[in-house]
């Protein structure tokens, strides 16, 4: 079955801390994988998008990772800031159907 | 350039009753796409538009729910009659094409965020 697991459900860092989100997946045959940022009453916002062949990302202080023979990912974020307190969803696109398979997400507390 | 827009933000209603969605896309795009995230959830898609015919609605409860776009720009997601368990974020998005190289970027509306009483 294409799944896609997050972990953990939630975390709280302090600011400034650094902190890193996983995200692993059965999905196959694969085709891509983002990372959203998702803050509470918005919709979600694209970070970063990696194909098979990508093993690095960056978008500022967030860094992702695929690992397409383990079929894990992680979003590591840098300095971390009150700001970045949000939801994180991994999402797959199954190469097959086209469909996007979203994870739970994982939800982030930056305290001061 | 204007995001998604979508209203209402929030909606209260109580079962059994009806309720409407709407979703205007950034301009030009061709794919609409109608999402209802649970809380503590991801997304899950109840139904794609390419233009204004359906691509994907697998997964719309077909018995109480329906969506049109008739000129293949807004869009209107409607329940009828309302259920408890419907209570959710419904998200709109966007993205310019469907499939391609399958890295177009949906781009997505702030919610209507759903209550049922």
């Amino acid at each position: 079955k294409n799944q896609v697991e997050q972990s953990p459900q939630s975390l709280i860092i302090l600011e400034g801390k650094n902190c890193t989100l996983q995200c692993n997946y059965t999905v196959s045959p694969f085709s891509n994988l983002r990372w959203y940022k998702q803050d509470t009453g918005r919709g979600p916002v694209s970070l970063t998008i990696m194909t098979f062949s990508e093993n690095t990302k960056s978008n500022g202080r967030y860094t992702a990772t695929l690992d397409a023979d383990t079929k894990q990912s992680s979003l590591h974020i840098t300095a971390s800031q009150l700001s970045d307190s949000a939801s994180y969803i991994c999402v797959v696109r199954h190469s097959g159907t086209g469909k996007l398979i979203f994870g739970q997400g994982t939800t982030l507390q930056v305290k001061p | 350039e204007a995001g998604v827009a979508q209203s209402p933000r929030y909606k209260i209603i109580e079962k059994r009753q009806s309720v409407a969605f709407w979703c205007n896309p950034i301009s030009g795009h061709a794919t609409l796409y109608w999402y209802q995230q649970i809380l503590g959830q991801g997304p899950k898609l109840l139904i794609q538009f390419q233009n204004n015919g359906v691509v994907d609605d697998s997964q719309l409860p077909k018995d109480r729910f329906s969506a049109e776009r008739l000129k293949g720009v807004d869009s209107t997601l409607k329940i009828q009659p309302a259920k408890l368990e419907d209570s959710a974020v419904y998200l709109c998005a966007s993205s310019s094409r469907a499939g391609g190289l399958g890295t177009d970027t949906q781009y997505f509306g702030p919610g209507t965020r759903l209550t049922v009483l």
